[in-house]
């Protein structure tokens, strides 16, 4: 059964630091992988998806990696701000079990101003 | 702005009542998923569609829930009765498959259920 893990389960750090999030998970035969954002009481935001083929994607200040190898994905957030300021998480699409995604729990993230 | 819509977003009910959660995904994607969220377990799949077709719901206590999508524009998921313990926030999504490639997850706001 495959098992996503985010570590730090929270993190907060002052504006403008460049920041690291991790992902990790147990079975690396997987479809894709997607970074999501959730701020408190909305529903889940995508930021990137990395197909199993790719080794990273960028968006704005966002770059997500991916090393299926060693099942890690991080999450570069650079020059952090307090807008930010929400719960990352990463979730995979496994190949033998169709569409169904699986979630970490979360890192929740503070930039302080 | 293309985007799921989920409703009710809030509902409070009483133990025992039925409760229906509606989805419309957004047009064009042919796959939506019920995720369900709670503190203690964070994001749970209930059930997922693919063209309409229930592809897996073992995530859903089928006593008691039900999930269907009557068209391509509306998902349902029904508890029947209700229990504190479904107390959670309800998430519906949709995507995109084509051609055996799966495209990004898009989420609605969410139906906060409060069962008393």
């Amino acid at each position: 059964k495959q098992e996503v893990t985010q570590i730090p389960a929270a993190l907060s750090v002052p504006e403008g630091e460049n920041l690291v999030l991790n992902c990790s998970f147990t079975d690396s035969a997987i479809y894709n992988l997607q970074w999501f954002r959730q701020d408190p009481g909305k529903g889940l935001t995508s930021l990137l998806l990395i197909q199993s083929s790719q080794r990273e994607q960028t968006s704005g200040r966002l770059n997500a990696s991916l090393d299926k190898s060693s099942g890690r994905s991080t999450l570069y957030i650079a020059a952090s701000q307090p807008g930010d300021s929400a719960t990352y998480l990463c979730a995979v699409k496994e190949t033998t079990s169709g569409s169904r995604l699986t979630f970490g729990e979360g890192t929740q993230l503070t930039v302080n101003p | 702005d293309a985007r799921v819509t989920q409703t009710p977003r809030d509902k409070v009910t009483e133990m025992g009542q039925e409760v229906t959660m509606r989805c419309q995904p957004i047009l064009g994607h042919n796959t939506v998923f019920w995720y369900r969220q709670t503190m203690m377990q964070g994001l749970e799949l209930l059930a997922y569609f693919r063209n309409r077709a229930p592809l897996d719901d073992s995530g859903m206590p089928k006593d008691r829930f039900s999930a269907e999508m009557p068209d391509a524009t509306l998902a349902t998921l029904k508890i029947q009765p209700s229990e504190p313990r479904d107390s959670a926030v309800y998430f519906c999504a949709s995507g995109l498959v084509l051609g055996g490639r799966s495209g990004e997850l898009f989420f609605g706001e969410g139906s906060r259920l409060t069962v008393l």
